[in-house]
């Protein structure tokens, strides 16, 4: 079946640096995206999240940008944080009349440090 | 506060016994979600439901069951049938189901140890 892949499993960065998060999807049709943090031995919080009549949503220090062009999603983090240490993980939506499928990535474990 | 509550947060069973996770919520969310989450792997669909007293099979449905007799509550149980329960159990709702702008909030998860 298809699913949603991501193209780095680790990333480390400095505090204060800029982390950008990516994202493949192979389902040409989905039309909602959402990108996920998730903290050790907690559930999944939601960040942010995208139509595809969309192409970039910004949110409090993140940016997501959308390429439908090449099914590429990414996830900005400005100005990384040690709090922002985590697994990211995106997912993508198809919905089309009576089907349904949300389909998650297997995410990226974003290292901060001081 | 409101949000999804499971418990408990760890859980041990001998093999061949079920096991009942609760997960409940205080969102006034219509849909309710089970997933699995194993190391490696991006969550999978065992169970949802959309409304009280109506639940879809996910893609991993097999060795388990659910019920939703109350909008608030969704449990899950874990079947001896299960051939390999161990996991991390997450449960989810969200406003609507299956439509857009509609994201799932997550509980913090039950972690289900069979040996």
């Amino acid at each position: 079946g298809e699913s949603v892949g991501l193209h780095l499993p680790t990333l480390s960065v400095q505090e204060g640096d800029n982390s950008i998060i990516n994202c493949a999807y192979s389902n040409s049709a989905s039309d909602y995206f959402i990108w996920y943090k998730q903290e050790s031995g907690k559930g999944p919080q939601f960040i942010i999240d995208i139509r595809s009549n969309m192409d970039k949503r910004q949110g409090q220090r993140v940016t997501v940008l959308l390429n439908k062009t090449v099914k590429h999603l990414s996830l900005q983090i400005a100005a990384t944080q040690p709090g922002d240490s985590a697994v990211y993980f995106c997912a993508d939506l198809f919905s089309g009349g009576s089907n349904y499928k949300l389909t998650f990535g297997k995410g990226t474990l974003l290292t901060v440090n001081p | 506060d409101g949000g999804i509550t499971q418990s408990p947060k760890y859980l041990f069973r001998k093999e061949g016994q079920n096991v009942t996770l609760s997960c409940e919520q205080n969102l006034n969310h219509d849909a309710m979600y089970w997933y699995r989450q194993d190391p490696g792997q991006g969550l999978r669909l065992i169970y949802y439901s959309q409304i009280v007293n109506d639940f879809q099979k996910g893609d991993i449905a097999e060795g388990y069951s659910v019920s939703r007799e109350k909008k608030e509550s969704f449990p899950l149980t874990v079947t001896s049938a299960q051939k390999n329960p161990t996991a991390f159990y997450l449960c989810a709702s969200s406003i609507f189901g299956h439509t857009l702008n509609s994201p799932l909030h997550f509980g913090n998860g039950t972690r289900l140890t069979v040996t």
